[in-house]
């Protein structure tokens, strides 16, 4: 079956250290996307990637990283500069040219930071 | 100002109860989203609708583009619905460029049995 895969669920990290969240796909889908979640707020566009070697940033892209080197895979470094990074990661993906609709998710990454 | 706004923010049923989950939004769109959200976090889409109404066993969408407003409506409803569900609008011509939607904060529901 296809599907996003995210790894790991849980990851715990000591403040100043650079983390990176994995996210493969194999739906063969042309657009990707990486999102955070935060208790009561909607999701929120950290980067996406419309094709392989491009990637654009999103609304809250400050203190993150990407690379879309394969068009199955698009890892989200979270920098020591990101002032908040614990939160809940999802990476998603969809068919290019269809204004992000429909959306397939990962499971999410719960990065903890202290 | 978030552009999408749902209600109820949170909602607790009893077994069997028919629920409807609402959802509004101010921009232009050419489709919309209703996602459901388990639990342990991993989230799974339901419906994207442009127009009229959609089916899928006992969850129905509904929306309206000339009032900007959607439902989702779960009948009969059962422990297992009990999630957060949420909503989410694509933003027409962000930055020139395609793949940026507005979700909504999502509503939580609980199905006691």
């Amino acid at each position: 079956d296809g599907g996003i895969t995210q790894s790991p669920k849980y990851l715990f990290r000591k403040e100043g250290q650079n983390v990176t969240l994995s996210c493969e796909q194999n739906l063969n889908h042309d657009a990707m996307y990486w999102y955070r979640q935060d208790p009561g707020q909607g999701l929120r566009l950290i980067y996406y990637s419309q094709i392989v070697n491009d990637f654009q940033k999103g609304d809250i892209a400050e203190g993150y990283s990407v690379s879309r080197e394969k068009k199955e895979s698009f890892p989200l470094t979270v920098t020591s500069a990101q002032k908040n990074p614990t939160a809940f990661y999802l990476c998603a993906s969809s068919v290019a040219g269809t204004g992000g609709l429909p959306l397939h998710f990962g499971n999410g990454t719960r990065l903890t930071v202290t | 100002k978030n552009e999408v706004e749902q209600s109820p923010q949170n909602l607790t049923a009893q077994e069997g109860e028919f629920i409807t989950i609402n959802c509004s939004y101010s921009v232009g769109i050419s489709a919309l989203h209703w996602l459901q959200q388990h639990p342990g976090g991993g989230i799974v889409s339901l419906f994207m609708l442009s127009s009229g109404k959609k089916k899928h066993g006992r969850l129905i969408a509904t929306i309206n583009i000339q009032e900007k407003h959607s439902s989702l409506h779960i009948t009969a409803s059962h422990p297992r619905d009990s999630a957060v569900y949420i909503c989410a609008v694509p933003i027409m011509n962000y930055g020139g460029s395609q793949g940026n939607l507005i979700f909504g904060k999502g509503t939580k529901l609980s199905v006691k049995p």
